[in-house]
């Protein structure tokens, strides 16, 4: 089984900060990698696909990248309607995803 | 637009039984893949089965093969997870969620949930 890791658990950021979120695969994944943010008692929506391809209707601040075991979610420049948990998702073998990472007001 | 609404959630007692259904709408049901994502109160997500297209593929997680059946009727639109043998750690956000446009993909749209609860 693909086991997933997000860190940091917890990130506390403010209105316009860059923020990264780092997502490691237990085994090359290539590149079949998703990020889903979630609000508080609303449903995972899904944000980046393909490790890198921004899924349709998504803001451009949010960026992706990596490939094989490693990694990131960016968001350029945090909006308050961005704190929110966000997961990645890998899709190689089954589907896997991470414990999760608060994006929290600082 | 794709609308997915789940159902069927509420207080079942352990090793009971339940079905939860989700109804869909907004695209052409019958040519996607479905799963069922569910996520404990407070935790993360956890995939846990998934169905073809034409409904003749059917995968689950470790967690719940052998209890949980996974089933569409692609001439409602509707999908099935049929739990039997249930457990208190079954307690969770049941999500429907269509997956992309190939097998495999992530999932692009999900219903709001229904609380499913395992408890004496």
């Amino acid at each position: 089984d693909v086991q997933m890791t997000q860190s940091p658990s917890t990130l506390s950021a403010s209105v316009g900060d860059r923020v990264t979120i780092t997502c490691r695969a237990s085994q090359s994944i290539s590149r079949w990698l998703a990020w889903y943010q979630q609000r508080p008692g609303k449903a995972p929506k899904l944000l980046i696909y393909l490790a890198s391809t921004l899924q349709s209707g998504v803001p451009s601040r949010f960026s992706g990248s990596g490939s094989g075991t490693e990694f990131t979610l960016t968001i350029a420049s945090l909006q308050p309607d961005d704190f929110a948990t966000y997961y990645c998702q890998q899709y190689n073998d089954y589907w896997t995803f991470g414990q999760g990472t608060k994006v929290e007001i600082k | 637009e794709v609308q997915l609404v789940e159902s069927g959630g509420g207080l079942v007692q352990p090793g009971g039984s339940r079905t939860l259904s989700c109804a869909a709408s907004g695209f052409t049901f019958n040519t996607y893949a479905m799963s069922w994502v569910r996520q404990a109160p407070g935790k993360g997500l956890e995939w846990v089965s998934s169905v073809s297209g034409r409904g003749d593929s059917t995968y689950y997680a470790e967690s719940v093969k052998g209890r949980f059946t996974v089933s569409r009727d692609n001439s409602e639109n509707t999908l099935d997870l049929q739990m039997n043998r249930l457990r208190v750690e079954d307690t969770a956000v049941y999500f429907c969620a269509k997956m992309g446009p190939n097998w495999g993909s992530p999932f692009d749209s999900w219903g709001p949930g229904t609380l499913l609860t395992v408890s004496s």
